[in-house]
């Protein structure tokens, strides 16, 4: 089975660090992109970045470049979202998700990973 | 960026009912356009992809159609679990982004 298997909630408090996770399965990790979507209590979605885990090629959302750092880790089929010194401002559900191509650049998320919450309070 | 307009936010609707959502893209996106259901305390799931496919497993009540830069998806006999949110997303540029949502209520 496909899938992407997310790391649990966390809690932390304003200005620590955190590293969350995306554990895949079922496919060639690093054939595909792994992305990563912010959204936020009642929000929509955005598209924080992408990482390619073959050779670690990363693109970020410019709204988010330099607030998170993506990575991956091969040997082990996951992907990992990192804040250094987290907000209030971050607290949010995080997923990570396959992206697809198809012919003539058709693409699309899928699988999805089941949510990260993350909360940051003082 | 290219800006994504859903409609209704909001509906409701009975069990065995038809509803329509549409999409509307800021700019031509051809059929890079996809939606996805959000179940109250659930990930995204892929519903249709290239604005008319339905993914593997989605049950045929769900259509997509295009007709350029609108994008409708269409439930038929409505379902208990089709109560949802749906969002559409263009993948036609860089960066991909997601309409607000429609959120599906029981009337």
């Amino acid at each position: 089975e496909i899938q992407l298997v997310q790391s649990g909630a966390e809690v932390k408090k304003p200005g620590e660090s955190l590293k969350i996770s995306c554990k895949a399965s079922g496919f060639s990790f690093t054939s595909y992109w792994i992305l990563w979507v912010r959204q936020v209590p009642g929000k929509g979605l955005e598209w924080m970045g992408s990482i390619h885990p073959e050779d670690s090629d990363t693109r970020y959302s410019p709204s988010f470049q330099g607030q998170v750092t993506i990575s991956a880790a091969k040997s082990i089929t996951t992907a990992y979202l990192q804040w250094n010194s987290l907000k209030a401002s971050d607290t949010a559900m995080y997923y990570c998700a396959r992206y697809n191509l198809g012919d003539n650049d058709l693409n699309w998320f899928d699988p999805w990973g089941q949510g990260t919450l993350v909360i940051v309070s003082s | 960026d290219i800006q994504m307009t859903q409609s209704p936010s909001s509906l409701s609707a009975s069990v065995g009912d038809r509803v329509t959502i549409t999409c509307r893209a800021s700019e031509p996106i051809g059929p890079f356009l996809n939606w996805y259901q959000q179940r109250p305390g659930r990930a995204p799931r892929l519903l249709i992809y290239a604005a008319s496919t339905l993914q593997s497993g989605v049950p045929s009540r769900f259509s997509g159609r295009t007709t350029g830069t609108d994008f409708t998806l269409s439930i038929t006999n409505l379902q208990p679990e089709d109560f949802a949110t749906y969002f559409c997303q263009q993948s036609s540029r860089v960066p991909p982004t997601f309409g607000q949502g429609t959120k599906l209520e029981i009337k």
